[in-house]
């Protein structure tokens, strides 16, 4: 199948401190995972993606994961503020089909000061 | 830039009522796509186009049709609204495939 597993559901750190959020999919043929970031009353926002050739990739603070023989792709967000308080979410293409979205169920990230 | 501009913002039908929820952008890109998005929950993709004159199902379509006669729109028409169909519907649009997808603030629909 094509599902995509998120966790945690919410995660509350302490400002300063760094989070990690973690996805784990089912479909060997995905090649590409990206991470939206979702403010209230907002649509989503691609944050940062990874290609299956790469294994890391950095954007200042924030930071993707990819463990193509674990399937799972995490991301790390580092020096947290309070302005990353929001929902994340992952996502994979379904049967491989980049335009086929499959996103997860999303993180709450809550700093607090 | 508007980027991609979703009317209206918000919006309540009764059971068996039509509506249009349009959905336009100025980047000039190739794909768009409409997905829901159900309280607590992911966003789950209704319908997507690749092009003018393409659409495809995506994993939720029951209930909704979609047209796509220009680049920039991409409408989505509720034909007999049930209460199953409340929820807050995303437009987004995409250069191609595997490039960041912008979406739009969101049409918040309730249907009673």
């Amino acid at each position: 199948g094509e599902n995509v597993e998120q966790h945690p559901s919410t995660l509350s750190v302490q400002e300063g401190d760094s989070a990690v959020i973690k996805c784990t999919y089912s479909d060997s043929a995905s090649n590409y995972f990206p991470w939206y970031k979702q403010e209230l009353g907002k649509g989503p926002q691609l944050i940062i993606d990874i290609r299956s050739n790469v294994g890391e990739k950095k954007d200042q603070r924030i930071a993707v994961t990819l463990n193509k023989t674990a399937k799972l792709f995490s991301l790390h967000i580092t020096e947290t503020q309070p302005e990353d308080s929001a929902v994340y979410f992952c996502a994979h293409p379904k049967g491989g089909t980049a335009s086929k979205l499959t996103f997860g169920t999303g993180t709450r990230l809550q700093v607090t000061l | 830039n508007a980027g991609v501009t979703q009317t209206p913002k918000f919006r309540i039908l009764k059971i068996g009522q039509s509506m249009t929820l349009q959905c336009t952008q100025d980047m000039n890109h190739n794909y768009m796509y409409w997905y829901r998005q159900d309280p607590g929950m992911g966003l789950k993709l209704i319908y997507y186009s690749v092009g003018a004159g393409i659409t495809d199902k995506g994993e939720v379509p029951n209930g909704y049709n979609v047209s796509r006669s220009t680049t920039e729109d991409f409408p989505l028409r509720l034909e007999l609204a049930a209460p199953s169909q409340t929820s807050v519907y995303f437009c987004a649009s995409s250069y191609e495939g595997y490039q960041p997808q912008h979406f739009g603030d969101g049409t918040r629909l309730s249907i009673l």
